[in-house]
């Protein structure tokens, strides 16, 4: 009874791959959200979708296309990856009319 | 654009002391504000989220406060334990379709 989560857990891959990070939320809320946490462990947003609607695309480059295919899913999907892509990537979910997060437990991902 | 400050940015205690950590934001038009607790190679776990109207909240040992109009927010932690060692982040959220800020984090060492 996982309130986020996300597959896989780790991700390593070759600099110009293609990858995905899936994400599921049990809690019943409106809104995901994809985070990036550098290696100076600074967490700053990416994307958001409200009831499958994206609302918030923090300048990312567009190798990083989001997909939200209902409310209770917000996957992420990474094109011709590079070096500076590696990261811990967050989702998390809330209710619009509260704005309390739940995150998920990180995908951590190394590209060489 | 909110910028969130989190003072001291590590801190290391002996058990037992109580200590405060310090969030500041320049947006004091807030909906409400989280504060989080993230262990090492984790996701990030809430404590406690107060709500604009109010001046404080409690959970346990934890005692957040707002001062909405300073912009300012303290968490207060009692008779430390070596168990509370962690990066504690705040995250003040504007409402609606507006995006959570982040701080910095404290990294707290509590010594046995």
């Amino acid at each position: 009874d996982t309130a986020v989560s996300q597959t896989p857990k780790y991700l390593v891959t070759q600099m110009g791959n293609d990858k995905s990070i899936k994400c599921e939320q049990n809690l019943g809320h409106d809104t995901m959200y994809w985070y990036k946490q550098d290696s100076k462990k600074f967490l700053k947003i990416m994307f958001s979708y409200n009831n499958k609607e994206l609302i918030i695309n923090e300048t990312v480059p567009n190798r990083f296309s989001p997909k939200s295919p209902d409310k209770a899913h917000l996957n992420l999907h990474i094109n011709s990856l590079e070096l500076g892509d590696s990261a811990v990537y967050f989702c998390a979910s809330s209710r619009t009319s509260s704005g309390e997060q739940f995150f998920g437990p990180g995908t951590r991902l190394t590209v060489l | 654009k909110q910028e969130v400050t989190q003072i001291p940015a590590a801190l290391s205690v002996p058990e037992g002391e109580n200590l405060v950590l310090n969030c500041s934001f320049t947006d004091s038009a807030i909906y409400n504000l989280q504060w989080f607790r993230q262990d090492p190679g984790k996701g990030l776990t809430s404590l406690l989220l107060i709500q604009s109207s109010q001046r404080e909240q409690t959970s346990g040992r934890l005692n957040a406060s707002l001062d909405k109009s300073s912009g300012r927010s303290t968490l207060y932690i009692a008779a430390s334990q070596p168990g509370d060692s962690a990066t504690y982040l705040c995250a003040p959220y504007s409402g609606g379709y507006q995006k959570v800020t982040f701080g910095t984090g404290t990294k707290l060492q509590v010594i046995p």
